[in-house]
């Protein structure tokens, strides 16, 4: 099974709120988790990236929260502002390369001032 | 450092017309992705090349869809004859390398077939 299933398709939340983004997987052999970003206009771009080795990983604002034995993981945004008002897909693949990648349906956040 | 560029933006065609795609990737990134957006999903994955040969055209239409990258940078998608399906947002990507993690995205070529 290579479906991705990730939810809600849209979050609205205010400013400094904490948006969670959530995903599940099947295929126990996933082993990379990436989440990309993407704005209205533009390609998706890399915003965090985890391994199954570990449970979390923070970068700046961004967490990634991941339950192997649930085969879930999350992304949570800490102090939210306008600014992140995009689309965020979650990913899985086997291995880094791209043509394994298989992509969640996207969640579109917004952020009100 | 010059992102991934394509080429056009946007383009409306009549379902059986035919319609191309450029893309240049990053310099130095030896592979290079073509990735089908259709609105409301997640990309999926249509060819991916490593220097001028095919890695992976597992999902590609074959049927109606061919994509080449001479030389081993430049990059064209071809749809001959378009169908209403295929109405979608064409992502080209590139990375440094068949097993780097990290995927850069252009903008995008955005397809409306009437």
């Amino acid at each position: 099974q290579q479906q991705v299933k990730q939810s809600p398709q849209s979050l609205i939340v205010q400013k400094g709120g904490i948006p969670i983004i959530n995903c599940a997987y099947e295929n126990t052999a996933f082993d990379y988790f990436p989440w990309y970003q993407q704005f209205p206009g533009k390609g998706p771009a890399l915003l965090i990236a985890i391994r199954p080795d570990v449970s979390e990983k923070k970068e700046g604002r961004f967490t990634i929260s991941f339950n192997k034995s649930a085969k879930q993981f999350s992304l949570h945004i800490m102090d939210s502002q306008p600014g992140d008002s995009a689309t965020y897909f979650c990913a899985a693949s086997i291995g880094t390369s791209g043509s394994r990648l298989t992509f969640g349906e996207g969640t579109q956040l917004t952020v009100n001032p | 450092e010059a992102g991934v560029a394509q080429s056009p933006r946007y383009k409306i065609i009549e379902k059986r017309q035919s319609v191309a795609f450029w893309c240049n990737p990053i310099s130095g990134h030896a592979t290079l992705y073509w990735y089908q957006q259709i609105l409301g999903q997640g990309p999926k994955l249509l060819i991916q090349f490593q220097n001028n040969g095919v890695v992976d055209d597992s999902q590609l239409p074959k049927d109606r869809f061919s994509a080449e990258r001479l030389k081993g940078v430049d990059s064209t998608l071809k749809i001959q004859p378009a169908k209403l399906e295929d109405s979608a947002v064409y992502l080209c990507a590139s990375s440094l390398s068949f097993s780097s993690g990290e995927l850069f995205f252009g903008e995008g070529s955005r397809l409306t077939v009437l």
